[in-house]
Protein backbone atom coordinates (compact mmCIF):
# COMPACT_ATOMS: atom_id res chain seq x y z
CA UNK A 1 0.00 0.00 0.00
CA UNK A 2 0.92 3.49 -0.63
CA UNK A 3 2.64 5.11 2.48
CA UNK A 4 4.03 8.47 3.45
CA UNK A 5 6.43 8.77 6.31
CA UNK A 6 7.78 11.93 8.14
CA UNK A 7 9.70 11.86 11.09
CA UNK A 8 7.86 9.73 13.69
CA UNK A 9 9.01 12.03 16.71
CA UNK A 10 9.02 15.92 17.24
CA UNK A 11 12.29 17.63 16.95
CA UNK A 12 13.96 19.84 19.10
CA UNK A 13 16.69 21.85 18.00
CA UNK A 14 19.05 24.81 19.48
CA UNK A 15 18.90 27.91 17.71
CA UNK A 16 20.92 28.54 15.27
CA UNK A 17 21.52 24.92 14.49
CA UNK A 18 20.53 23.25 11.11
CA UNK A 19 17.32 21.14 11.38
CA UNK A 20 16.75 18.13 9.02
CA UNK A 21 13.25 16.89 8.57
CA UNK A 22 12.87 13.62 6.55
CA UNK A 23 9.71 12.36 4.39
CA UNK A 24 9.92 8.59 3.21
CA UNK A 25 7.31 7.20 0.83
CA UNK A 26 6.81 4.11 -0.41
CA UNK A 27 4.76 2.85 -3.44
CA UNK A 28 4.39 6.38 -5.26
CA UNK A 29 6.46 7.39 -8.38
CA UNK A 30 6.03 11.18 -7.63
CA UNK A 31 6.12 13.50 -10.17
CA UNK A 32 6.27 16.58 -7.95
CA UNK A 33 7.03 16.61 -4.25
CA UNK A 34 6.04 19.87 -1.72
CA UNK A 35 7.04 21.11 1.43
CA UNK A 36 4.40 23.07 3.47
CA UNK A 37 4.29 24.64 7.31
CA UNK A 38 1.61 24.53 9.12
CA UNK A 39 1.55 26.57 12.25
CA UNK A 40 -0.93 26.21 15.83
CA UNK A 41 -4.51 26.80 14.71
CA UNK A 42 -3.72 27.67 11.21
CA UNK A 43 -4.05 26.18 7.81
CA UNK A 44 -0.45 24.87 5.95
CA UNK A 45 1.02 27.12 3.92
CA UNK A 46 3.32 25.91 0.85
CA UNK A 47 6.81 26.66 1.20
CA UNK A 48 9.17 24.63 -1.45
CA UNK A 49 8.26 22.59 -4.43
CA UNK A 50 11.03 19.82 -6.30
CA UNK A 51 10.39 18.37 -9.35
CA UNK A 52 11.07 14.36 -9.78
CA UNK A 53 13.99 15.58 -12.32
CA UNK A 54 15.43 17.93 -9.66
CA UNK A 55 18.07 16.79 -6.98
CA UNK A 56 17.61 20.15 -4.90
CA UNK A 57 15.83 23.03 -4.38
CA UNK A 58 17.04 26.01 -2.27
CA UNK A 59 14.53 29.23 -0.86
CA UNK A 60 16.63 31.69 1.29
CA UNK A 61 17.54 29.20 4.70
CA UNK A 62 15.21 26.25 3.12
CA UNK A 63 16.87 23.65 1.04
CA UNK A 64 15.07 20.54 0.05
CA UNK A 65 16.21 17.35 -1.67
CA UNK A 66 14.86 14.98 -3.70
CA UNK A 67 16.19 11.32 -4.13
CA UNK A 68 13.83 8.81 -6.26
CA UNK A 69 16.36 6.17 -6.11
CA UNK A 70 16.23 6.29 -1.73
CA UNK A 71 12.25 7.41 -2.53
CA UNK A 72 12.99 9.97 0.46
CA UNK A 73 13.16 13.76 0.60
CA UNK A 74 15.30 16.24 3.11
CA UNK A 75 13.92 19.38 4.01
CA UNK A 76 16.82 21.24 5.81
CA UNK A 77 16.67 24.78 7.58
CA UNK A 78 19.93 26.41 8.23
CA UNK A 79 20.80 28.74 11.06
CA UNK A 80 17.08 27.81 12.43
CA UNK A 81 15.36 30.40 14.31
CA UNK A 82 12.59 30.33 17.37
CA UNK A 83 10.08 31.66 14.62
CA UNK A 84 11.05 28.29 12.29
CA UNK A 85 8.33 26.20 15.02
CA UNK A 86 6.35 24.84 13.56
CA UNK A 87 4.86 21.20 11.94
CA UNK A 88 6.41 20.72 8.49
CA UNK A 89 4.19 18.55 5.93
CA UNK A 90 5.63 16.76 3.06
CA UNK A 91 2.75 16.33 -0.18
CA UNK A 92 3.53 14.06 -3.16
CA UNK A 93 1.67 14.53 -5.98
CA UNK A 94 2.02 10.92 -8.45
CA UNK A 95 2.07 10.99 -11.97
CA UNK A 96 -0.98 11.59 -13.65
CA UNK A 97 -3.07 11.89 -10.80
CA UNK A 98 -5.64 14.79 -9.90
CA UNK A 99 -4.62 15.41 -6.03
CA UNK A 100 -1.51 15.34 -3.68
CA UNK A 101 -1.07 12.89 -0.78
CA UNK A 102 -0.15 14.46 2.66
CA UNK A 103 2.30 13.22 5.53
CA UNK A 104 1.14 13.64 8.77
CA UNK A 105 3.74 16.37 9.32
CA UNK A 106 6.77 16.83 12.14
CA UNK A 107 7.00 19.00 14.61
CA UNK A 108 9.66 21.06 14.80
CA UNK A 109 11.08 22.96 18.18
CA UNK A 110 13.55 26.17 17.72
CA UNK A 111 14.65 26.44 21.15
CA UNK A 112 16.69 29.96 21.93
CA UNK B 1 -4.50 37.82 -6.07
CA UNK B 2 -6.17 34.99 -5.27
CA UNK B 3 -7.92 34.54 -1.53
CA UNK B 4 -10.01 31.54 0.29
CA UNK B 5 -12.38 32.52 2.58
CA UNK B 6 -14.36 30.07 5.67
CA UNK B 7 -16.84 30.39 7.90
CA UNK B 8 -17.57 30.00 10.73
CA UNK B 9 -13.99 30.44 12.33
CA UNK B 10 -15.56 28.51 15.75
CA UNK B 11 -18.72 26.36 16.14
CA UNK B 12 -19.64 24.69 18.91
CA UNK B 13 -22.98 21.99 17.84
CA UNK B 14 -24.37 19.52 20.09
CA UNK B 15 -24.75 15.72 18.85
CA UNK B 16 -27.15 15.20 16.13
CA UNK B 17 -27.31 18.80 15.03
CA UNK B 18 -27.11 19.39 11.22
CA UNK B 19 -23.86 21.26 9.89
CA UNK B 20 -22.71 23.81 6.79
CA UNK B 21 -19.92 24.85 6.81
CA UNK B 22 -18.56 27.34 3.73
CA UNK B 23 -15.69 28.04 1.71
CA UNK B 24 -15.24 30.81 -0.83
CA UNK B 25 -12.20 31.50 -3.23
CA UNK B 26 -11.51 34.67 -5.37
CA UNK B 27 -8.96 35.78 -7.54
CA UNK B 28 -8.96 32.80 -9.94
CA UNK B 29 -11.65 29.97 -11.87
CA UNK B 30 -12.70 26.66 -11.99
CA UNK B 31 -10.13 25.42 -8.87
CA UNK B 32 -9.73 22.29 -7.76
CA UNK B 33 -11.36 22.40 -4.37
CA UNK B 34 -10.65 20.19 -1.03
CA UNK B 35 -12.29 19.58 2.42
CA UNK B 36 -9.95 17.95 4.77
CA UNK B 37 -10.36 17.49 8.49
CA UNK B 38 -7.27 17.45 11.08
CA UNK B 39 -7.89 15.94 14.42
CA UNK B 40 -5.49 17.21 17.33
CA UNK B 41 -1.70 16.62 16.89
CA UNK B 42 -2.53 14.41 13.43
CA UNK B 43 -1.80 14.89 9.69
CA UNK B 44 -4.60 15.85 7.40
CA UNK B 45 -7.35 13.83 6.11
CA UNK B 46 -8.88 14.28 3.01
CA UNK B 47 -12.59 14.08 2.66
CA UNK B 48 -13.70 15.48 -0.43
CA UNK B 49 -12.10 17.08 -3.40
CA UNK B 50 -13.90 18.86 -6.63
CA UNK B 51 -12.50 19.41 -10.69
CA UNK B 52 -15.61 21.30 -11.28
CA UNK B 53 -19.23 22.39 -10.45
CA UNK B 54 -21.37 19.35 -9.47
CA UNK B 55 -18.03 16.92 -9.44
CA UNK B 56 -17.54 16.07 -5.68
CA UNK B 57 -15.21 12.80 -5.38
CA UNK B 58 -15.32 11.29 -1.72
CA UNK B 59 -12.79 9.82 0.04
CA UNK B 60 -13.65 8.86 3.31
CA UNK B 61 -17.18 7.04 4.01
CA UNK B 62 -19.09 9.55 6.57
CA UNK B 63 -22.07 11.11 7.69
CA UNK B 64 -20.54 14.25 5.74
CA UNK B 65 -21.51 15.35 2.81
CA UNK B 66 -19.90 18.23 0.11
CA UNK B 67 -21.77 19.97 -2.79
CA UNK B 68 -20.39 22.60 -5.32
CA UNK B 69 -23.10 24.90 -6.26
CA UNK B 70 -21.16 27.53 -7.69
CA UNK B 71 -17.19 27.54 -9.53
CA UNK B 72 -15.90 29.27 -6.41
CA UNK B 73 -17.80 27.78 -3.15
CA UNK B 74 -17.32 24.52 -1.77
CA UNK B 75 -19.87 23.50 1.28
CA UNK B 76 -19.36 21.06 3.95
CA UNK B 77 -22.71 19.65 5.49
CA UNK B 78 -23.90 16.96 7.71
CA UNK B 79 -27.34 15.90 8.64
CA UNK B 80 -26.78 15.03 12.25
CA UNK B 81 -23.59 15.13 14.05
CA UNK B 82 -21.57 12.72 15.54
CA UNK B 83 -18.84 13.16 18.22
CA UNK B 84 -16.54 12.09 16.25
CA UNK B 85 -16.80 15.00 13.55
CA UNK B 86 -15.32 17.20 15.83
CA UNK B 87 -11.73 18.37 14.52
CA UNK B 88 -10.14 21.20 12.64
CA UNK B 89 -12.15 21.31 9.21
CA UNK B 90 -9.50 23.33 6.26
CA UNK B 91 -10.71 24.00 2.56
CA UNK B 92 -8.29 24.21 0.15
CA UNK B 93 -7.60 24.83 -3.46
CA UNK B 94 -5.21 24.65 -5.91
CA UNK B 95 -4.87 25.22 -10.03
CA UNK B 96 -7.30 23.07 -12.36
CA UNK B 97 -4.58 22.20 -14.82
CA UNK B 98 -2.66 19.32 -15.82
CA UNK B 99 0.81 20.59 -15.76
CA UNK B 100 0.28 22.07 -12.32
CA UNK B 101 1.84 20.63 -9.61
CA UNK B 102 -1.39 21.01 -7.12
CA UNK B 103 0.17 23.35 -4.73
CA UNK B 104 -2.71 23.75 -2.52
CA UNK B 105 -3.53 27.04 -0.73
CA UNK B 106 -5.52 26.83 2.28
CA UNK B 107 -8.07 28.52 4.06
CA UNK B 108 -7.59 29.89 8.03
CA UNK B 109 -10.19 26.91 8.93
CA UNK B 110 -12.91 26.35 11.13
CA UNK B 111 -12.65 24.58 14.62
CA UNK B 112 -15.82 22.04 15.35
CA UNK B 113 -16.80 20.86 18.54
CA UNK B 114 -19.38 18.73 19.21
CA UNK B 115 -20.56 18.36 22.24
Amino acid sequence: SQKIEQNSEALNIQEGKTATLTCNYTNYSPAYLQWYRQDPGRGPVFLLLIRENEKEKRKERLKVTFDTTLKQSLFHITASQPADSATYLCALLNTNAGKSTFGDGTTLTVKP
Amino acid sequence: SQTIHQWPATLVQPVGSPLSLECTVEGTSNPNLYWYRQAAGRGLQLLFYSVGIGQISSEVPQNLSASRPQDRQFILSSKKLLLSDSGFYLCAWSENRPTMADTQYFGPGTRLTVL
